[in-house]
């Protein structure tokens, strides 16, 4: 079973605009992560939030965290095609044999950036 | 290498057969994760490895699954008499310590049983 849920499930948008994707989990995390798999690849890490963090900004990239809500949110600024891929949530759960860092992901956001 | 390496990257079985997935993680790297990514979905956790021991195999599907890393490098999953369900992208990943965050993918090895 997977832990995380993204929103929207998929997301089209033009070159230079702005997008948001939102990732909710149910248990408590020690850290929530975002990847990105462009298609037939492995994943790629983008950025790491601890939990006891609330925003954090890498590049065009910026995290939110809301542990109260359980809810994450990446934002890609001024996007690009290249950017064009799934991006992927994943948390590290709070717990003895997560403590090593077992990740679950949630089933990712597709996005499509037309030039 | 310079990055997690997968072998094969495509694999065609036929139902019944047995299949063997290897993975090359970075060099130095103490964990190591498999993962299985059905089409559309996220990954879901299979097994992990510290150094040459498993001490996780909660996500392993059946008893048709096996993992090992003898050396504690070269990692290898092997799926005994192979179903359509197993049909998948099954993901290699590894890390330089026993903790952290930052897990290294491989380009997964994509598994097609018929």
């Amino acid at each position: 079973s997977q832990q995380g849920e993204e929103d929207p499930q998929a997301l089209s948008i033009q070159e230079g605009e702005n997008a948001t994707m939102n990732c909710s989990y149910k248990t408590s995390i020690n850290n929530l992560q975002w990847y990105r798999q462009n298609s037939g690849r492995g994943l790629v890490h983008l950025i790491l939030i601890r939990s006891n963090e609330r925003e954090k900004h890498s590049g065009r990239l910026r995290v939110t965290l809301d542990t109260s809500k359980k809810s994450s949110s990446l934002l890609i600024t001024a996007s690009r095609a290249a950017d064009t891929a799934s991006y992927f949530c994943a948390t590290d759960g709070v717990g003895t044999t997560d403590s090593w860092g077992k990740f679950q992901f949630g089933a990712g956001t597709q996005v499509v950036v037309t030039p | 290498g310079a990055g997690v390496s997968q072998s094969p990257r495509y694999k065609v079985a036929k139902r019944g057969q047995d299949v063997a997935l290897r993975c090359d993680p970075i060099s130095g790297h103490v964990s190591l994760f498999w993962y299985q990514q059905a089409l559309g979905q996220g990954p879901e956790f299979l097994t992990y490895f510290q150094n040459e021991a498993q001490l996780d195999k909660s996500g392993l599907p059946s008893d048709r699954f096996f993992a090992e890393r003898p050396e504690g490098s070269v990692s290898t999953l092997k799926i005994q008499r192979t179903q359509q369900e197993d049909s998948a992208v099954y993901l290699c990943a590894s890390r330089p310590g026993r903790s952290g965050n930052t897990i290294y993918f491989g380009e997964g090895s994509w598994l097609t049983v018929v």
